[in-house]
C-alpha cells in the first residue's frame, strides 16, 4: 500500500463550484504540505502544516484552505474554484530531521471549466 | 527575491554521462535536494547536500559549492529509463524548500 495517498486523482468541476482534496499518510509523519505544479514553473508551496494543531500559508495560499483533521489527513479547499486553479496538486510529508526530506503523494489532476 | 535556476531541458545518449547544473539565490541555506520526477508521477527523493563537496550514490553523485550557489548532478551510465524531469530544491533560513522548475531529461538510444 502506498505511504501517502491523494483522492481523487483526477477531477473536472466548474467555475464556483467548492473542492475538497484529501491526503492521508501512513508513515506517521508530523510535518505535512499541498503543493500545486504548472507547466514550466516549480512546485509551488499552498500551505503546510508541522503538526495537528500548526497550520502556515506558503507562498500562494490565496484562494485555498486547509484543515488537519489528525495527523495522518490534512485536507485542501477550494472555496470557489476558478480556472486558474486548474492545476497538478501534490500533498507531501516530511519528518524532523537531518535530512527531511519529502515523501510526495501520487498526484490529483484538477481542471476547472 | 528567490531564485532557482536550472536548463529547461537537456539531451543525452543512453550509456552516456550527463551533468545537470542549479544555481540558486535564497535567504539563507539548510540543504539542497535533487529530485526525479516521470512524467505524470510524484517527485522522488535522489540526493541531498548540506556541506560542499560531492555526494556519491551509485550512478548518481551531486556536488555542492555554496560559496558559488552552486549544484549539480551527474548520472552516469544513462538508462533509458532515467528519462525525467530532476528538480533541484533549496531550505531557506526558515526552513522552506523552494523549487526550481526542473530540467526535462530525454535520454536517445
Amino acid at each position: 500500500d502506498a505511504d501517502v495517498t491523494q483522492t481523487p486523482r483526477n477531477r473536472i468541476t466548474k467555475t464556483g463550484k467548492r473542492i475538497m482534496l484529501e491526503c492521508s499518510q501512513t508513515k506517521g509523519h508530523d510535518r505535512m504540505y499541498w503543493y500545486r505544479q504548472d507547466p514550466g514553473l516549480g512546485l509551488r508551496l499552498i500551505y503546510y502544516s508541522f503538526d495537528v494543531k500548526d497550520i502556515n500559508k506558503g507562498e500562494i495560499s490565496d484562494g485555498y484552505s486547509v484543515s488537519r483533521q489528525a495527523q495522518a489527513k490534512f485536507s485542501l479547499s477550494l472555496e470557489s474554484a476558478i480556472p486558474n486553479q486548474t492545476a497538478l496538486y501534490f500533498c507531501a510529508t516530511s519528518d524532523f530531521g537531518e535530512v527531511d526530506e519529502q515523501f510526495f503523494g501520487p498526484g490529483t489532476r484538477l481542471t476547472v471549466l | 527575491g528567490q531564485n532557482i535556476d536550472q536548463p529547461t531541458e537537456m539531451t543525452a545518449t543512453e550509456g552516456a554521462i550527463v551533468q545537470i547544473n542549479c544555481t540558486y539565490q535564497t535567504s539563507g541555506f539548510n540543504g539542497l535536494f535533487w529530485y526525479q520526477q516521470h512524467a505524470g508521477e510524484a517527485p522522488t527523493f535522489l540526493s541531498y547536500n548540506v556541506l560542499d563537496g560531492l555526494e556519491e550514490k551509485g550512478r548518481f553523485s551531486s556536488f555542492l559549492s555554496r560559496s558559488k550557489g552552486y549544484s549539480y548532478l551527474l548520472l552516469k551510465e544513462l538508462q533509458m529509463k532515467d528519462s525525467a524531469s530532476y528538480l533541484c530544491a533549496v531550505t531557506d533560513s526558515n526552513y522552506q524548500l523552494i523549487w526550481g522548475a526542473g530540467t526535462k531529461l530525454i535520454i536517445k538510444p
